[in-house]
């Protein structure tokens, strides 16, 4: 079945500095999402890539899709406290069942 | 809205006892999923439904484990006898098909979770 990959699993950014974290299916997918779980909380929906080649922009987060739409990946510019959780890569092919990646789990240091 | 809604928050139960989790979805969506989280296996989905018909349970562990949505605002997940090993952070989550003709497309909205205790 779809498998989605994730890296890296934990993610320690000073402050101000850029990090990015990638996400990989085993097959092609019709789409991908992304969400946040904060600790403690549930995860929360904050894009959506359907296009190849697509890249999309949330103030400080940038998505892209990749060509063969069997990657994507997050960057996140001049890191915040606000920014500590955990991210979700999830995967799609054509139908609602979403394959989601390890996660990528976030901590600042200030 | 207030969002999916979940029921308990959390469950301390003993190994052999009934569980069962209850989960309302939000208003107007006609897709619901019920998901475990656990750091060994992370987001693992169990079953999905559309329309209060099971549509996939492939990801459903085992007998002990059971689904039912007899209405659009209400379904649950039971499992019969628990385990120690369903210790986990059980999600419901809704959507509604956004899909165009050539994208498809939905968002899924996660409840607050149910954290199992199986002792």
């Amino acid at each position: 079945g779809q498998q989605v990959m994730q890296i890296p699993q934990y993610q320690h950014v000073q402050e101000g500095e850029d990090f990015t974290t990638y996400c990989n299916s085993s097959t092609t997918l019709s789409n991908i999402q992304w969400y946040k779980q904060r600790p403690g909380g549930h995860p929360v929906f904050l894009i959506q890539l359907v296009k190849s080649g697509e890249v999309k922009k949330q103030k400080r987060l940038t998505f892209q899709f990749g060509e063969a739409k069997k990657n994507s990946s997050l960057h996140i510019t001049a890191t915040q406290t606000t920014d500590v959780g955990t991210y979700f890569c999830a995967g799609s092919s054509n139908d609602y069942k979403l394959s989601f990646g390890a996660g990528t789990t976030v901590t600042v240091r200030a | 809205d207030a969002g999916v809604i979940q029921s308990p928050r959390h469950e301390v139960t003993e190994m052999g006892q009934e569980v069962t989790l209850r989960c309302k979805p939000i208003s107007g969506h006609d897709y619901l999923f019920w998901y475990r989280q656990t750091m060994m296996r992370g987001l693992e989905l169990l079953i999905y439904f559309n329309n209060n018909v099971p549509i996939d349970d492939s990801g459903m562990p085992e007998d002990r484990f059971s689904a039912k949505m007899p209405n659009a605002s209400f379904s649950t997940l039971k499992i019969q006898p628990s385990e120690p090993r369903d210790s986990a952070v059980y999600f419901c989550a809704s959507s509604s098909d956004l899909s165009t003709g050539t994208t498809f497309s939905y968002e899924q909205y996660f409840g607050p979770g149910t954290r199992l205790t199986v002792t």
